[in-house]
């Protein structure tokens, strides 16, 4: 089983419509990180998270929430989709060090 | 964090050694450099990292240079399934204040390897 999961895979959604990506971990790692991508570009921070109780912006927050329901899970919320986060989205853990991050497989938002 | 400046393509013919440059001539005493790679589409994954030592491990050497403005990510027998956006971040390795954890990817190389 895979160490860092993303659910949904893929999500096709309309303007204005609220939409969480779900993030789950079995590594037992206190860091947790989104990131999104454009087409061509290279990776972005949104939001990381050093514990339950210690979420932080990353470069790009705007328009986006998260939640740290469990030190296993790492919720991204966008309130109110708009088209220029069409994107693909992925979620990364670390343990204390912050030296490696794993990734997850991402998920393939398109807004319309 | 320091930029780093990698070419944007390289091809390597499968079996061969793939050397992938990256300069970062701005980087500080407390960085290191880490290399990843993204295959297409995929979560990044971790190669290597280093500070100032060459290093190796089961997928690859570091190769940095004594004035630490340039690393060479050198990948000994490229096979097919090294196709890869490679990518050289230069990042302080522990907590020192907010977005110290930010890993900033840049364009990365891509390394086409040629059968």
């Amino acid at each position: 089983d895979a160490d860092v999961t993303q659910t949904p895979r893929n999500r096709i959604t309309k303007t204005g419509k609220r939409i969480m990506l779900e993030c789950s971990q079995t590594k037992g790692h206190d860091r947790m990180y989104w990131y999104r991508q454009d087409p061509g570009l290279g990776l972005q921070l949104i939001y990381y998270s050093f514990d339950v109780k210690d979420i932080n912006k990353g470069e790009i927050s705007d328009g986006y929430s998260v939640s740290r329901q469990a030190q296993a899970k790492f919720s991204l919320s966008l309130e109110s989709a708009i088209p220029n986060q069409t994107a693909l989205y992925f979620c990364a853990t670390s343990d204390f060090s912050g030296v490696q991050q794993f990734f997850g497989p991402g998920t393939r938002l398109t807004v319309l | 964090d320091a930029k780093t400046t990698q070419p944007p393509s390289m091809d390597c013919a499968e079996g061969r050694a793939a050397n992938l440059p990256c300069n970062h001539s701005t980087i500080s005493g407390n960085e290191y450099v880490y290399w990843y790679r993204q295959i297409h589409s995929q979560g990044p994954q971790y190669i290597i990292h280093g500070l100032k030592n060459n290093e190796t491990n089961e997928m690859a050497s570091l190769i940095i240079t004594e004035d630490r403005k340039s690393s060479t990510l050198i990948l000994p027998h490229a096979t097919l399934r090294d196709t890869a956006v490679y990518y050289c971040i230069v990042r302080v390795a522990f907590y020192s204040g907010a977005g110290s954890y930010q890993l900033t990817f840049g364009k990365g190389t891509k390394l086409s390897v040629i059968p």
